[in-house]
């Protein structure tokens, strides 16, 4: 399988926890390590979590990933308005030699 | 602080050729990593395009392979993404980033968009 399947749209409530799911195959995500990005319009993408489940400084830790497989998750705890956006996840694909960006979640915070 | 800027032509005819530089600043590439171009076209989502190392070494979408070059200039401190024959398919935001720790790309560009059209 050389693509990452995201559910296009997930939504919630202010202090909700949401998940998005990626989904992928022995060798993207089964092989590699996931990455998960964070798109707000107009304004350059977020590295959220790195290497399945490690955040970058400065991301707070309501943010977290896990690995299990060949599928991923992103989860959001105590959600707020401003973590409405566009999320990517993304890994190596080691036939393609590339990068693969899943289509994205577009999350809304009701 | 890790900056890229990138810089493209803003428009560019059908069957021409793509040129965008993106410039780093606050580390030098002769440091390390690899250095990439991600795209995204309207209403849609994030595209990889290819990375390059320090050495010239790259690798490239297999979509994109026989259309794109991405070399890296050192004693500029800057890496450029060069895509030929374009069509309005091309038409997208394109962004450049540094890929860090766990391949993540860590620092982005803010992105520039290149409109293919006559």
């Amino acid at each position: 399988q050389s693509t990452l399947s995201q559910p296009p749209s997930a939504s919630g409530t202010p202090g909700q926890r949401v998940t998005i799911s990626c989904s992928g195959g022995p060798s993207s995500i089964g092989s590699n390590a996931v990455n998960w990005y964070q798109h707000l319009p107009g304004a350059a993408p977020k590295l959220l979590i790195y290497s399945n489940d490690q955040r970058p400084s400065g991301v707070p830790a309501r943010f977290s990933g896990s690995k299990s497989g060949t599928s991923a998750s992103l989860a959001i705890s105590g959600l707020q308005s401003e973590d409405e956006a566009d999320y990517y996840c993304a890994t190596w694909h080691d036939s393609l030699s590339g990068v693969l960006f899943g289509g994205g979640t577009k999350l809304t915070v009701l | 602080q890790v900056q890229l800027q990138e810089s493209g032509p803003g428009l560019v005819r059908p069957s021409e050729t793509l040129s965008v530089t993106c410039a780093v600043s606050g580390y030098s590439i002769s440091s390390g990593f690899y250095w990439g171009w991600i795209r995204q076209p309207p209403g849609k989502g994030l595209e990889w395009i290819g990375n390059v190392y320090n050495t010239g070494t790259s690798y490239r979408n297999p979509s994109l392979k026989s259309r794109v070059t991405i070399s890296v200039d050192t004693s500029k401190n800057h890496f450029s993404l060069t895509l030929k024959s374009v069509t309005a398919a091309d038409t997208a935001v394109y962004y450049c980033a540094r890929q860090g720790r766990g391949y993540g790309y860590d620092y982005w560009g803010q992105g520039t968009l290149v409109t293919v059209a006559a």
